[in-house]
């Protein structure tokens, strides 16, 4: 079993519509959560944490239920320009805190 | 305020030839980990560097080896390199006193082929 686990997609979603996005995570001491961006070619880019009491910016919305072991990303409003691959990242807890990365879930917004 | 920089960004080898990569992190960082994003695939931890010595190893074998200097700046070496060895390397930075909840900064990558 994976570590983290994403839906790979892909999701063509038309421009206006609602995206979730689901990840699951094996190791309970997990630390910290996170989702970034990566566009095509280009590196990660951090778009938000994760909180266990929920967190939103703006069009984003993310959750975490620890017991379950699951996170969430909500886009309201998708725009062309959310076109890109989401990773789902964990903070595995290590003296290190290196990071652990889903293998992305690719979103396309359609015009 | 520089962020994280790379060298090269894009570098062509064949196999059994060896690589070195290269990374100064964001001022103010103290603390590189590096990165294998292979096609399709999340970014995997190679190994992270803190006060010059090798803080915390992923699963990759002895080729793949470190250095980081008194200026913070990183390495990564490949020897022997591999087929498999063709993607994306990231450096990443952050500060090791920092929150547990910070965020790493990612580089442009430098994107390595193999042929």
């Amino acid at each position: 079993r994976k570590e983290v686990e994403q839906d790979p997609g892909p999701f063509n979603v038309p421009e206006g519509a609602t995206v979730d996005f689901n990840c699951t995570y094996s190791n309970s001491a997990s630390q910290s959560f996170f989702w970034y961006r990566q566009d095509c070619r280009k590196e990660p880019k951090l778009l938000m944490s994760v909180y266990s009491s929920g967190n939103e910016d703006g069009r984003f919305t993310a959750q975490l239920n620890r017991a379950s072991q699951y996170i969430s990303l909500l886009i309201r409003d998708s725009k062309l320009s959310d076109s890109a691959t989401y990773l789902c990242v964990v903070n595995m807890g290590n003296s290190a805190r290196q990071l652990t990365f889903g293998s992305g879930t690719q979103l396309t917004v359609l015009p | 305020d520089a962020g994280v920089t790379q060298s090269p960004t894009h570098l062509i080898k064949t196999r059994g030839q060896q690589v070195t990569l290269r990374c100064s992190p964001k001022s103010g960082h103290d603390t590189v980990s590096w990165y294998q994003q292979a096609l399709g695939q999340g970014p995997q931890f190679i190994f992270q560097y803190y006060e010059e010595e090798e803080r915390q190893r992923g699963n990759f074998p002895d080729r793949f080896s470190g250095h980081q200097f008194p200026n913070y700046s990183s390495e990564l070496n490949v020897n022997a390199l591999l087929l498999g060895d063709s993607a994306l390397y990231l450096c990443a930075s952050s500060l090791a006193q920092g929150a547990s909840n910070q965020p790493q900064h990612f580089g442009d990558g430098t994107r390595l082929s193999i042929l």
